[in-house]
């Protein structure tokens, strides 16, 4: 069946970095573009960023710009979110989600405090 | 980008219509097709409602309708069933690869 399961998240300090990934499985995921999108404990959803299909072009929200970079790994249908110089700020549940948003995954949470 | 402007909150008892909108900019909500509405419950994965304006994915019943005019796009549920008890948000493609979520909307059901 079509999933998407996100993991890495977890406490991190302040100016520390996380890493997380999506694992896809049900679908070519080659074939699609794959967008990172994350909500604040008590805010909205956030796009923060996306890849196209084969990595090639990336853009992020002003908000993680130059601090997260966005991969993906197609040959073990992979996404992965690198997150420098975290900020609470940051604190949130990661969501991956296919290019359309008709596939998410469940979240993982990322809380950064000192 | 600034986020798209939707009302707090909504709310109708069971069987009547709630129409939730979305206003944004001609860089975003009216320059684009791509605009999508989510039904989302805290903590678990949002569930597309409407794409592309007023299109339904299979399985969303017909109650959910999605339309647009100049910069604002609009969500209605029709016949409100309890289940319908959730935050709705919209999306936009606001050009260069870049896209902006709504503010969301909690819709209650009396």
């Amino acid at each position: 069946q079509v999933q998407l399961v996100e993991s890495g998240g977890g406490v991190v300090q302040p100016g520390r970095s996380v890493r997380l990934s999506c694992v896809a499985s049900g679908f070519t995921f080659s074939s699609y573009a794959m967008d990172w999108v994350r909500q604040a404990p008590g805010k909205g959803l956030e796009w923060v960023a996306v890849v196209s299909k084969d990595g090639s072009i990336t853009n992020y929200a002003e908000s993680v710009r130059g601090r997260f970079t966005i991969s993906r790994d197609n040959s073990n249908n992979m996404l992965h979110l690198q997150m420098n110089s975290l900020t609470v700020e940051d604190t949130a549940l990661y969501y991956c989600a296919v290019e359309a948003f008709d596939i998410w995954g469940q979240g993982t949470m990322v809380t950064v405090s000192s | 980008h600034s986020a798209l402007t939707q009302p707090p909150s909504a709310s109708g008892s069971p069987g009547q219509s709630v129409t939730i909108s979305c206003t944004g900019t001609s860089s975003d909500v009216g320059g684009s097709n791509f605009v999508s509405w989510f039904q989302h419950h805290p903590g678990k994965a949002p569930k597309l409602m409407i794409y592309e304006v007023n299109k339904r994915p299979s399985g969303v019943p017909d109650r959910f309708s999605g339309s647009k005019s100049d910069n604002t796009a609009s969500l209605t549920v029709s016949g409100l069933q309890a289940e319908d008890e959730a935050d709705y948000y919209c999306i936009s493609y606001a050009g260069s690869n870049n896209y902006v979520f709504g503010t969301g909307t909690k819709v209650t059901v009396l």
